[in-house]
């Protein structure tokens, strides 16, 4: 079965270090895949896409990474602050044009 | 002003009741959504549109009916409200072929059947 992967459970980490957020998914091939940052009570909010032929995308202090061999992205926030505690999203494009299937996300909380 | 709105906020209903919530953009965009946003289940695709006279059911359209009455405009209607769809609804647009292909998200719709 097809399934999108983020961890669960909230990251907890101190604010200057870097967070690490994981995507993995099995039986897709997706063509892009995307990160998006939910805040509390409202909707999604689209940060980076990277396509299957790409390593890496930089974007500021984020950093996506995309392994096609593991099925799997990485986003990382560098010298994370607690503005950035959030709910990050990873979504693939699957089947037609733009259609997305999001993963459950995982929440960040980054503390002084 | 928001670029993609939604109508109500929040909602409270019976079961048994219809009920319709609505989406407006003025982004210009060709390309709708309608999703809803359990805990534990993430973003569930219900229905989508590519353009006015094209709807296409999600995974998860049992039970929901859409109506897109302009390019502008993409209503989600539940015929007869069950508790089960107690969930946070949202609507997204995106461009037919925009550089990140990145969906734009309103604020979400806050639903309670009782």
């Amino acid at each position: 079965s097809q399934k999108i992967e983020q961890n669960s459970e909230a990251l907890n980490i101190q604010e200057g270090k870097t967070a690490t957020l994981t995507c993995n998914y099995t039986n897709y091939s997706p063509a892009y895949l995307q990160w998006y940052r939910q805040d509390p009570g409202r909707g999604p909010v689209f940060l980076l896409l990277i396509r299957e032929n790409e390593k890496e995308k930089r974007k500021e202090r984020l950093k996506v990474t995309f392994d096609t061999t593991l099925k799997q992205s990485l986003f990382h926030i560098t010298a994370s602050q607690p503005a950035d505690s959030a709910t990050y999203l990873c979504a693939l494009r699957t089947g037609t044009a733009s259609k997305l299937t999001f993963g459950t996300g995982t929440r960040l909380q980054v503390t002084l | 002003d928001a670029d993609v709105t939604q109508t109500p906020r929040n909602r409270i209903t019976k079961t048994g009741k219809r009920i319709m919530l609505e989406c407006s953009q003025t982004k210009g965009h060709d390309r709708m959504y309608w999703y809803r946003q359990d805990p534990g289940l993430g973003l569930r695709l219900i229905y989508y549109s590519f353009d006015v006279k094209d709807i296409n059911k999600g995974e998860i359209s049992d039970g929901y009916s859409v109506s897109r009455q302009a390019q502008a405009k993409f209503s989600l209607s539940l015929e007869s409200a069950i508790p089960n769809q107690t969930a946070l609804y949202f609507c997204a647009t995106s461009e037919a072929s925009g550089r990140y292909n990145e969906q734009f998200f309103g604020p979400g719709t806050r639903l309670t059947v009782l």
